[in-house]
């Protein structure tokens, strides 16, 4: 299954399904984006980042592809398990600190 | 190898009280930002802080809202005469540097104004 991020916040998979998840980002001069999970009741919790002199970042079943030109960012996470169910955000960096913009977000359900 | 502790996780304030929400970083780490969430909403930049020094206070409303991260001690979110669009989750994160890297969040402090 597939979001289109700001336009279309929820998405539904069936569990061993592939997930993709977008997100546009406003500044073309931010050079730092991470994704986020959070779940019910709980903080954002890292899931991966990546850095603008990259276009793609594999981590454990999860894979963010950055394309600057468009400025957008996609999430994919490989066999979505029950446990992916939650609502990801992406954020990018601007200011001199680790300040992050955080997209509005998508919540994703797994269908067992 | 405790993360980041809020507390306390939820608050329920009338208006015109005074809310006062605590976060203690990481171990480690010397940097902190607090962020808000309205229900079904992204987080919100509020402000950043190093110890005792406000870094950049850009998102945060410039009346009855301040913040601090004294030299010993949690950082401190006071919120002063709550009215109820005040109500939403507050977030703690904190991070080693000011170099770009990931922020440890906290689990929140759910205010509710009534």
């Amino acid at each position: 299954g597939e979001s289109v991020g700001l336009h279309l916040p929820t998405l539904s998979v069936q569990g061993g399904d592939n997930s993709i998840i977008n997100c546009a980002y406003s500044n073309s001069a931010s050079d730092y984006f991470i994704w986020y999970k959070q779940e019910s009741g709980k903080g954002p919790q890292f899931i991966i980042d990546i850095r603008s002199n990259m276009d793609k970042r594999q981590g454990q079943r999860v894979t963010v592809l950055l394309n600057k030109t468009v400025k957008h960012l996609s999430l994919q996470i490989a066999a979505t398990q029950p446990g992916d169910s939650a609502v990801y955000f992406c954020a990018e960096n601007f200011g001199t600190g680790n300040q992050f913009y955080f997209g509005t977000g998508t919540s994703l359900t797994v269908i067992p | 190898n405790a993360g980041v502790m809020q507390n306390p996780r939820h608050l329920v304030r009338r208006r015109g009280q005074e809310a006062r929400l605590r976060c203690s970083p990481m171990k480690g780490h010397s940097h902190v930002y607090w962020y808000r969430q309205l229900p079904e909403e992204g987080l919100k930049f509020m402000v950043y802080l190093q110890k005792e020094n406000i870094i950049d206070e850009s998102g945060m409303p410039k009346e009855r809202f301040s913040a601090e991260f004294p030299k010993e001690g949690p950082s401190i979110l006071r919120i002063q005469q709550v009215v109820r669009g005040d109500s939403a989750a507050y977030f703690c994160a904190s991070s080693p540097g000011s170099g770009s890297s990931p922020l440890h969040f906290g689990n929140g402090t759910r205010l509710t104004v009534t």
